[in-house]
């Protein structure tokens, strides 16, 4: 199994541009969640899903766009894309909701918006 | 939003030495508590999930204990090795807030020789 895999790795971004954080497991997770690290803040829920076709809004929404077609696939759109978005994302998958098991995290993204 | 603490925010400490750390958490809707391991430039990795109170749970030197009732998590390293060195975090699930794990922002730990 790969686990959870996220791209791109690293990207950089201009203020205003769009684009879209890709994350995917193969493990047959229902649950699956994106996080942002900042420093001194820890992680903060961006967005999670129980399972395909259902999403809802974690702490930190704004400026984030989510779906869930498929159990394995949960990408996370920046849809114009502000300096207060450059952080470290985090993608985590578990195997149901409520979160009562452990999450599997992916390796990151580090995105920069100048 | 839930007010997930940690203490201290960093620690260092010897070789061989033992050491704990709190994570503080409101104890009404308690649903579960998570310890991860955070080594810099990885990803956090689970220790523990919690959901008993009382419970104890061990892996290898790194325990964890639980009080639901008084809203805290204990977590501790016997005999600490360099590679122990890393961020533990720890996440609470509340019966308020279901399907979210809000974070704590962790405590740091240096081991050196």
């Amino acid at each position: 199994n790969a686990g959870v895999t996220q791209t791109p790795k690293f990207q950089v971004l201009k203020t205003g541009q769009s684009m879209t954080l890709q994350c995917a497991q193969d493990m047959n997770h229902e649950y699956m969640s994106w996080y942002r690290q900042d420093p001194g803040m820890g992680l903060r829920l961006i967005h999670y899903s129980v399972g395909a076709g259902i999403t809802d809004q974690g702490e930190v929404p704004n400026g984030y766009n989510v779906s869930r077609s498929t159990t394995e696939d949960f990408p996370l759109r920046l849809l114009s894309a502000a300096p207060s978005q450059t952080s470290v994302y985090f993608c985590a998958s578990t195997l149901s909701g409520p979160p009562v098991y452990e999450q599997y995290f992916g390796p990151g993204t580090r995105l920069t918006v100048t | 939003i839930l007010n997930v603490e940690q203490s201290p925010q960093s620690l260092h400490v010897q070789e061989g030495d033992s050491t704990n750390f709190t994570c503080s958490f409101p104890s009404s809707n308690f649903y579960a508590l998570h310890w991860y391991r955070w080594e810099t430039a990885k990803s956090p990795e689970a220790l523990f999930v919690m959901t008993l109170n009382g419970d104890e749970k061990k892996k290898g030197r790194i325990s964890a204990t639980l009080n639901t009732k008084e809203g805290y998590s204990y977590l501790y390293i016997k005999g600490s090795q360099p590679e122990d060195s890393a961020t533990y975090l720890c996440a609470l699930v509340n019966t308020g807030t279901a399907s979210k794990l809000t974070f704590g922002t962790g405590t740091r730990l240096q081991v050196t020789l």
